[in-house]
């Protein structure tokens, strides 16, 4: 089956730098999505990555390894502000979405 | 970015009854519309793809007798939970993606939290 695996919760201090890790096994590859999303809000678009390699932009940025079927999302100079879930979604060889079950990152002052 | 409006943001209804939740991609055009489901804490489960002008593709387990779907024009579609009851309390949320753009990003709305009495 697909499977997309992210730790569930993550603690990080306001002004710091915290690494979400998202690995993923599903049946093709189109492309990696991040998202975040506020409580009782929709997500917002973060970062896509279809290549092996690090994108970035401004305070976070994302990487992925289409090989080990892994990426991260690398967030620093953290504000309070990036008290959230994040959530990591793969686009299959179908182009559909599988989503993962989000990080729920709290940030401490 | 493309802005997608969803409407009600809450809506409590009694059990029985039922809810109608718009969607709307206000300055673009979407053939393809995405309705999902999010119980708290937990991913976002897609229920459904909706299609301009014809019937949407529902994702296995999901009624189509219960939650329909109706994509009249290529700015609104439109999720209708029938004979609500207190298991289909929920936040559901609709998304669009902006043809063309390489990395198919989906715009969301801003979701609906329904509450079945």
């Amino acid at each position: 089956g697909q499977n997309i695996d992210q730790p569930t919760e993550m603690t990080a201090t306001e002004g710091a730098i915290v690494q979400i890790n998202c690995t993923y096994q599903t049946s093709g590859f189109n492309g990696l999505f991040w998202y975040q999303q506020h409580a009782g809000e929709a997500p917002t678009f973060l970062s896509y990555n279809v290549l092996d390699g690090l994108e970035e932009k401004g305070r976070f940025s994302s990487f992925l390894s289409r090989s080990k079927g892994y990426s991260y999302l690398l967030l620093k100079e953290l504000q309070m502000k990036d008290s959230a879930s994040y959530l990591c979604a793969v686009k299959d060889s179908n182009y559909q979405l599988i989503w993962g079950a989000g990080t729920k990152l709290i940030i401490k002052p | 970015g493309a802005v997608v409006s969803q409407h009600p943001s809450r809506v409590i209804c009694k059990s029985g009854t039922s809810v109608k939740i718009e969607c709307r991609s206000l300055d673009f055009q979407a053939t393809t519309m995405f309705w999902y489901r999010q119980f708290p804490k937990k991913s976002l489960m897609l229920m459904a793809t909706s299609n301009e002008g014809s019937k949407a593709t529902y994702e296995q387990g999901v009624e189509k007798d219960k939650f329909l779907i109706n994509h009249a024009s290529l700015t609104l579609s439109t999720l209708t939970v029938t004979s609500a009851h207190p298991e289909d309390s929920s936040f559901y949320i609709c998304s669009a993606g902006l043809a063309g753009v390489e990395t198919g990003e989906l715009f969301f709305g801003e979701g609906s939290r329904l509450t079945v009495l």
